[in-house]
């Protein structure tokens, strides 16, 4: 992997379906995974931030999950909802400073 | 607490003109990172800026340059533009580096160039 690639690109549930999405990275000068939400005529909004492998971080009904040696994130929504609906973008920054974002998963929660 | 905030909310330019795009990061934060984001992509890295410093760089041009205040706010300048710059252009701000730390997003500049 060279670049941050996410997975799928966009998804529809139905209200109250659980679902994930995949953020594979360079696992080379690996030092941080982000996760951030982004609602339509919104701020990208922080999620979690992820550097030890193994870590698992949770906020509510969203958890993430990190391997950095296989350089991949999942981000889980349990229950999805409305108001979950919006674009998921991870990015990656490695050690020398660069930070490099997917291009973003766009869930749809229908009710 | 004040956010971050980027200023203009719009701009339109023409090919070949200069264009400075401002953003005041959130008290207490000292990093800004400046970000591109084009229509269906992620937003893309230009550079950060860590105490008035640039702390990394994306793959832009030299006409793509920055500048950092000492209150920590900071301006993206972009000379001699061009069709492809038009585009959202997000601003963040964090604490130390922030390569480990949560970033702050403004609500972004839209430049269009004609």
């Amino acid at each position: 992997i060279l670049n941050v690639e996410q997975s799928p690109q966009s998804l529809h549930v139905q209200e109250g379906d659980s679902t994930n999405f995949t953020c594979s990275f360079p696992s080379s000068n690996f030092y941080a995974l982000h996760w951030y939400r982004w609602e339509t005529a919104k701020s990208p909004e922080a999620l979690f931030v992820m550097t030890l492998n193994g870590d698992e971080k949770k906020k509510g009904r969203i958890s993430a999950t990190l391997n950095t040696k296989e350089g991949y994130s999942y981000l889980y929504i349990k229950g999805s909802q409305p108001e979950d609906s919006a674009t998921y973008l991870c990015a990656s920054n490695t050690n020398a400073g660069k930070s490099t974002f997917g291009d973003g998963t766009t869930l749809t929660v229908k009710p | 607490e004040t956010g971050v905030t980027q200023s203009p909310t719009h701009l339109i330019k023409t090919r070949g003109q200069q264009v400075t795009l401002r953003c005041s990061s959130q008290s207490g934060h000292n990093t800004v990172s400046w970000y591109q984001q084009a229509l269906g992509q992620g937003p893309q890295f230009i550079f950060q800026y860590y105490r008035e410093e640039e702390n990394g760089r994306g793959n832009f041009p030299p006409r793509f340059s920055g500048l950092q205040f000492p209150n920590y706010s900071s301006e993206l300048n972009v000379n001699a533009l061009e069709l492809d710059d038009s585009a959202l252009y997000l601003c963040a701000s964090s604490r130390d580096g922030g390569l480990n730390q949560p970033q702050h997003f403004g609500d972004g500049t839209r430049l269009s160039i004609l």
